[in-house]
């Protein structure tokens, strides 16, 4: 089966413009998690979405926003981008029932802000 | 906010010897799960723990969550090179949210 899939790879953008993320999560898997991680840091948790309403957000600007789509897959978008934005950001789908929180990672997109 | 301590940052070892890392919270956590990613790639879950006091095994690999509930515990026996990597603990408190440790970098020289 097909792990959890994230485009594109690599986006390299300029300060102020606005970027979109895409994430197909694993077949079966109804939640999606976004995360980003900064070079020599953990994952920081951005927002949560299952069935597609959002569950939880981290501590981050509204510039960040996602949804959620009728086939569980979803976007991350992020506007007015600063240089601190620069980062991997990484999707994460989980199962519904008991086990929701062990999520599985896609590869991540790796976002570089100029 | 929650805050995870996880050490230590970095081991160096011979291909063969065990190895010990921990992760310590300052609150307590319902869930604790470790991961490892690899240069370029997403962090791959390796164990997942639900129960205070849960000793859990993947092949060579071991975990704990501690009986206090604030911390979690994870030992590699015989290491082998592809164990080179980073090692992540991730906690789940009363929220969705993964709140993650800083990593504990593993080499391992043959």
């Amino acid at each position: 089966d097909a792990g959890v899939t994230q485009s594109p790879t690599h986006l390299i953008k300029t300060r102020g413009q606005h970027v979109t993320l895409r994430c197909s999560p694993i077949s079966g898997h109804k939640s999606v998690s976004w995360y980003q991680q900064v070079l020599g840091q953990g994952p920081q948790f951005i927002f949560q979405y299952y069935e597609k309403e959002e569950r939880g957000r981290g501590n981050f600007p509204d510039r960040f926003s996602a949804r959620q789509f009728p086939n569980y897959s979803s976007e991350l978008n992020v506007n007015a981008l600063l240089l601190g934005d620069s980062a991997l950001y990484l999707c994460a789908s989980s199962k519904t029932g008991v086990r929701t929180y062990e999520q599985y990672f896609g590869p991540g997109t790796r976002l570089t802000v100029t | 906010g929650q805050q995870l301590n996880q050490s230590p940052q970095s081991m160096f070892i011979q291909e063969g010897e065990d190895v010990s890392m921990n992760c310590t919270s300052s609150s307590i956590f319902n869930t604790w799960l470790w991961y490892k990613q690899e240069p370029g790639e997403g962090p791959v879950l390796l164990i997942a723990l639900y129960k205070a006091g849960e000793l859990t095994s993947n092949g060579r690999l071991t975990a704990q969550f501690g009986i206090t509930r604030k911390d979690s515990f994870l030992n590699i026996s015989a290491s082998i090179p592809s164990d080179v990597g980073i090692y992540f603990c991730a906690g789940q408190g009363g929220s969705e949210k993964l709140v993650f440790g800083k990593g504990t970098k593993l080499t391992v020289n043959p």
